[in-house]
């Protein structure tokens, strides 16, 4: 089992809907994550930490974690076209998931 | 300031040949990763450096890929030989102090294996 499982989708969403995307992961002492953002044929940049149980918002971006679950979330409020680009979670030690595709369709 | 800088960006080689890519972290960053990022798959670690001192190089195949940090600051990845599997983007990522804080990635070197 890897360490991080993503559902790789690809997601497609309309222009101003609420897009979705979920990450799981096997380490239980794991106390902290990240959601990166890569726009394709560039490297990945940092958009979101989480090092609690509970959400964190930053604009249109919430993270969830969820220790008991094993579960961390990325809601993206709002979608805009330019938020199309392949989402990766990544864990403290980090090791990636594969990463979600997502479109946003004008 | 500068960010982190990779070269070359590009490199072409036929299978069996050595390679090596060299990375200059952001300045004062004592955290250096590793990553090879395979065509649909996130970045893959390869090995983790803390100063010159490698923490994490578990998934460094360590048969034919090896790496420095001298100094603790530039460091060399080395693929001797490479193998056609091994064409990926490589990518050198810094952040400072311990890990966790935001790493920033460098552009990345496209490698192809022929």
């Amino acid at each position: 089992q890897k360490e991080v499982e993503q559902n790789s989708g690809p997601l497609s969403v309309p222009e101003g809907a609420i897009a979705s995307l979920n990450c799981t992961y096997s380490d239980r002492g794991s106390q902290s994550f990240f959601w990166y953002r890569q726009y394709s044929g560039k490297s990945p940049e940092l958009i979101m930490s989480i090092y609690s149980n509970g959400d964190k918002e930053d604009g249109r971006f919430t993270a969830q974690l969820n220790k008991a679950s094993q579960y961390v979330s990325l809601l993206i409020r709002d979608s805009q076209p330019s938020d199309s680009a392949t989402y990766l979670c990544a864990s403290p030690y980090m090791r990636f998931g594969a990463g979600t595709r997502l479109t946003v369709k004008p | 300031e500068a960010g982190v800088v990779q070269s070359p960006r590009y490199k072409i080689i036929e299978k069996k040949q050595p390679v090596a890519f060299w990375c200059n972290p952001i300045s004062g960053h004592n955290t250096l990763y590793w990553y090879r990022q395979n065509l649909g798959q996130g970045p893959e670690l390869l090995i983790r450096y803390e100063n010159e001192e490698a923490v994490d190089d578990s998934q460094l195949p360590k048969d034919r890929f090896s790496a420095e940090r001298l100094k603790g600051v530039d460091s060399t990845l080395k693929i001797q030989p490479a193998e056609l599997g091994d064409s990926a983007v490589y990518l050198c990522a810094s952040s400072s102090s311990r890990p966790g804080n935001e790493q920033f990635f460098g552009p990345g070197t496209r490698l192809t294996v022929l």
